[in-house]
């Protein structure tokens, strides 16, 4: 059973606009919400993210809104660039990590 | 300014063979985990490590999945009797300390943790 669930796997933005991953959450316990961001052969670096007492977190360009009543979080990326191309996992954290599949997000020039 | 580092970055392994993977968590972090990457998928929780001692090893599949920590440093995940179904990326990550738990109903502040590069094994 899926918990963190990432509906969109891939996701192409034109550079300068806005990139928009959403991520949807099932378990209400989860209390803390991370944004990683994964290059190829690389392992997954932290981006952002938010306490569940909260609805933004806002970092220069990414910002992760949530969404308690629809258990949804989204991370905005404004303006994206090229150098966002990567995958995005969100992770809901009740204890350990719980992550969703991942969106590859493409920024073409 | 060393990260968290795994060894071997690559492991191919014929079924049934026994294998072994480390893990060196950054200096001074107490809590380590192991995860594992399926195609596709996103990081799954195997076990968490709080100084020496297992904290959370309900993630690992089946008892052919061991990990110790013996000093409380580095970490080895250990594979008995390998399978197909266990090719994946194996990841480790580490944190200053480990995940708080709730008191008095109020989050506390979570503990990055910092991943290394993985190690993709490769069971044929």
């Amino acid at each position: 059973d899926q918990q963190v669930k990432q509906n969109s796997p891939s996701l192409s933005v034109q550079e300068g606009r806005i990139s928009i991953l959403n991520c949807d959450y099932t378990n209400s316990m989860f209390d803390y919400f991370l944004w990683y961001k994964k290059y190829p052969a690389e392992g997954p670096t932290f981006l952002i993210s938010i306490s569940s007492i909260k609805d933004k977190n806002e970092d220069g360009r990414f910002t992760v809104f949530l969404n308690k009543s629809a258990k949804h979080l989204s991370l905005h990326i404004v303006p994206s660039q090229p150098g966002d191309s990567a995958v995005y996992f969100c992770a809901a954290s009740g204890g350990k990590l719980i992550f969703g599949q991942g969106t590859e997000l493409s920024v073409k020039p | 300014g060393a990260g968290v580092s795994q060894t071997p970055s690559n492991k191919v392994t014929e079924k049934g063979k026994y294998v072994e993977l480390r893990c060196d968590p950054i200096s001074g972090h107490t809590a380590l985990y192991w995860y594992r990457q399926s195609l596709g998928q996103g990081p799954e929780f195997l076990i968490y490590f709080q100084g020496t001692g297992a904290a959370d090893d309900s993630g690992l599949p089946n008892d052919r999945f061991f990990a110790v920590r013996p000093e409380g440093s580095v970490s080895t995940l250990k594979i008995q009797r390998t399978e197909r179904g266990d090719s994946a990326v194996y990841l480790c990550a580490s944190s200053l300390r480990g995940n708080p738990r709730r008191t008095s109903g109020r989050a506390q502040i979570y503990n990055e943790q910092f991943f290394g590069p993985g190690t993709r094994l490769t069971v044929l």
